[in-house]
């Protein structure tokens, strides 16, 4: 499984639109990339799945880029409640989840 | 549809004793995984069932396991309790093993306390 490097934390704003990159230079051929957030006390939530290219669903969009070494995931216009942690994971889809240590979103009013 | 449930949501053990939490996934879903969450060690995976077959483990030492029941429900046990086995137990269930996605559905955790 590819190790992912992602920024500790991050601060924002309301209403700006955020992106947090993630590092993940082993990444496999038959690696996805997936985004999960979490809330105090809360297990953590699935926000977005990719293999290239750029996805979007209601949430956020996930830009891979073409060598795969990277992705970003993007949040348009976030709000308090946004306030997360936001953890990057690339696997084979063999159903274990390797999380590493996320990146602390932080907005501010 | 009702979520993932996990119960007890709260539980305080001393040091030796062994404790049992268990799961109830999303209906209809076969898969369920288990986590540890720490401070210090963030989330890591223990173990993964599936029908009724334990299909992936963690690096955890064999105090910690797990089964899984006809009806999907799972089950996690911890033996010898120590003070670092004191975290957030997150139980994850999902459709299939892996295989299309890594969309996986978490309950709101036990919390366990080793004094």
């Amino acid at each position: 499984l590819a190790k992912t490097t992602q920024p500790i934390s991050m601060d924002s704003y309301e209403g700006q639109e955020v992106n947090i990159t993630c590092s993940h230079n082993n990444i496999a051929t038959n690696d996805y990339i997936t985004w999960y957030q979490q809330f105090p006390s809360q297990g953590p939530r699935f926000i977005i799945q990719g293999y290239k290219t750029k996805v979007t669903n209601e949430v956020a969009s996930l830009f891979i880029p073409a060598d795969r070494k990277s992705s970003t995931l993007s949040l348009p216009r976030v709000s308090l409640s946004d306030t997360a942690v936001y953890y990057c994971l690339v696997g084979d889809l063999t159903g274990k989840l390797i999380f590493g240590q996320g990146t602390t979103l932080q907005v501010k009013p | 549809k009702a979520g993932v449930t996990q119960t007890p949501r709260y539980l305080i053990k001393t040091r030796g004793q062994q404790v049992t939490l268990s799961c109830s996934p999303i209906s209809g879903h076969r898969s369920v995984s288990w986590y540890q969450q720490t401070p210090g060690q963030g989330l890591q995976f223990l173990f993964e069932y599936f029908s009724e077959t334990q299909r992936n483990k963690g690096n955890f030492p064999g105090r910690f396991s797990g089964r899984q029941f006809s009806n999907s429900r799972s089950e996690m046990n911890v033996s010898t309790l120590e003070l670092g086995d004191s975290a957030l137990y997150l139980c994850a269930s999902s459709l299939a093993l892996g295989g299309e996605s890594y969309e996986q559905y978490f309950g709101p955790g036990t919390r366990l306390t080793v004094t």
